[in-house]
């Protein structure tokens, strides 16, 4: 089955710097990289995904790479803010058939956001 | 319109007992996925549903069951728990291909 591997566990920066989340699948078969905003006590929330025809996505602050031959991808946030401080998530999903879309996820990074 | 709801939101039971957690997904979605989340760990996939039928099952036992009802909501029945079932347990819904958004959660206590 798929495995991702998602580095730092923790990061602490200063607000207003950038934030740079790092992860690796081992399925080449996987095909879709969503990321989750997980605050306490909350549910993950999807914040920006990309599928794997594509190689880059932007949204305002937040940003995702992916390199299909390393088998990594990336989530870049820039300027971050205090509200920025939560648990985030990577994930891989692999079409298994009959309609069965399985989300792999990583042990997740904290990220500290320091005023 | 309303997000992934899913219910109790914290539950407490001991040993052996049985639970069921429920869940509704967003209107007009109709798969629902159980995932564990055990505390400091990334989700882990237990069950993915479609159209009323079990499109998917993760490493899990046999004391883990599903299913899904006609209006696309769905239940997660836990029988003889175990200290190790304690977790959060989240209900995500899928309205076309892959993206999956999350409900709150339901936090489960074994004593």
């Amino acid at each position: 089955g798929e495995n991702v591997e998602q580095h730092p566990s923790t990061l602490s920066v200063q607000e207003g710097d950038s934030a740079v989340i790092k992860c690796t699948y081992s399925d080449s078969a996987s095909n879709y990289f969503p990321w989750y905003k997980q605050e306490l006590g909350k549910g993950p929330q999807l914040i920006i995904d990309i599928r794997s025809n594509v190689g880059e996505k932007k949204d305002q602050r937040i940003a995702v790479t992916l390199n299909k031959t390393a088998k990594h991808f990336s989530l870049h946030i820039t300027e971050t803010q205090p509200e920025d401080s939560a648990v985030y998530f990577c994930a891989a999903s692999l079409y298994s058939g009959a309609g069965s879309y399985q989300l792999t996820f990583g042990k997740g990074t904290k990220l500290s956001v320091i005023p | 319109d309303a997000g992934v709801t899913q219910s109790p939101t914290h539950l407490i039971k001991t040993r052996g007992q049985h639970v069921t957690l429920r869940c509704s997904p967003i209107s007009g979605h109709k798969s629902v996925s159980w995932y564990q989340q055990v505390l400091g760990q990334g989700p882990q996939f237990i069950f993915q549903y479609y159209e009323k039928e079990e499109r998917g099952r993760g490493n899990f036992p046999d004391r883990f069951s599903a299913r899904q009802f006609p209006n696309y909501s769905s239940e997660l029945n836990v029988n003889a728990l175990l200290l190790g079932d304690s977790a959060l347990y989240l209900c995500a819904s899928r309205g076309g291909p892959e993206t999956q958004y999350f409900g709150p959660g339901t936090r489960l206590l074994v004593l």
